[in-house]
């Protein structure tokens, strides 16, 4: 079991481009979830989905995100376009469901300059 | 879901127990107590959670008070890798939307 895979570890971007992080979580796994973390707001849940159709999406800050779950071993989160302050390190996380804990991936550390 | 209140920061000698304490007074009855922690640079991990029996794994025990209305979580022999920052929440669907709050930084000491 490779865990949850997330892609890229790191990213550094321009500041108005595109920026797309990717997530394979564990295979079986029915609820995917997106979290970002920075010094100032702690960890925070952005969206989630259950049978890869996102049900919570109330923690997406604002219309420049986007995410998609295409299929069940695939998500991405879509940043267009980046900013600044959106320079964190963007958790995926996935659990088997009810009473399961989540198993969380390696996270993308994204740098906006 | 539930609030929780964890010390910011605590100390544990190596080799000793580590009792990190969570208080959850609003808890409702089908809540349940979830325990994760983060170590420097990684991913959330998970340790182990409950309902209202006390519980135990490879990795910790949890002791849920009968009134529910705080927890502890022990790890029974602290080491230099258990370093890192716990985060105890409350749920109230299972495990899904997990809310984490400031956790409590635990600093094991040689």
């Amino acid at each position: 079991d490779a865990g949850v895979i997330q892609s890229p570890r790191h990213e550094v971007t321009e500041m108005g481009q595109e920026v797309t992080l990717r997530c394979k979580p564990i295979s079986g796994h029915n609820s995917l979830f997106w979290y970002r973390q920075t010094m100032m707001r702690g960890l925070e849940l952005l969206i989630y989905f259950n049978n890869n159709v996102p049900i919570d999406d109330s923690g997406m800050p604002e219309d420049r995100f986007s995410a998609k779950m295409p299929n069940a071993s695939f998500s991405t989160l879509k940043i267009q376009p980046s900013e600044p302050r959106d320079s964190a390190v963007y958790f995926c996380a996935s659990t088997l469901g009810e009473g399961y804990g989540y198993t969380f991936g390696s996270g993308t550390r994204l740098t906006v300059v | 879901d539930a609030k929780t209140t964890q010390p910011p920061s605590m100390d544990c000698a190596e080799g000793r127990a580590a009792n990190l304490p969570c208080n959850h007074s609003t808890i409702s009855g089908n809540e349940y107590v979830y325990w994760y922690r983060q170590i420097h640079s990684q991913g959330p991990q998970y340790i182990i959670h409950g309902l209202k029996n006390n519980e135990t794994n490879e990795m910790a025990s949890l002791i849920i008070t009968e009134d529910r209305k705080s927890s502890t979580l022990i790890l029974p022999h602290a080491t230099l890798r258990d370093t890192a920052v716990y985060y105890c929440i409350v749920t109230n669907n299972a495990g899904n939307m997990l809310t984490f709050g400031g956790g409590t930084r635990l600093m094991v000491k040689p």
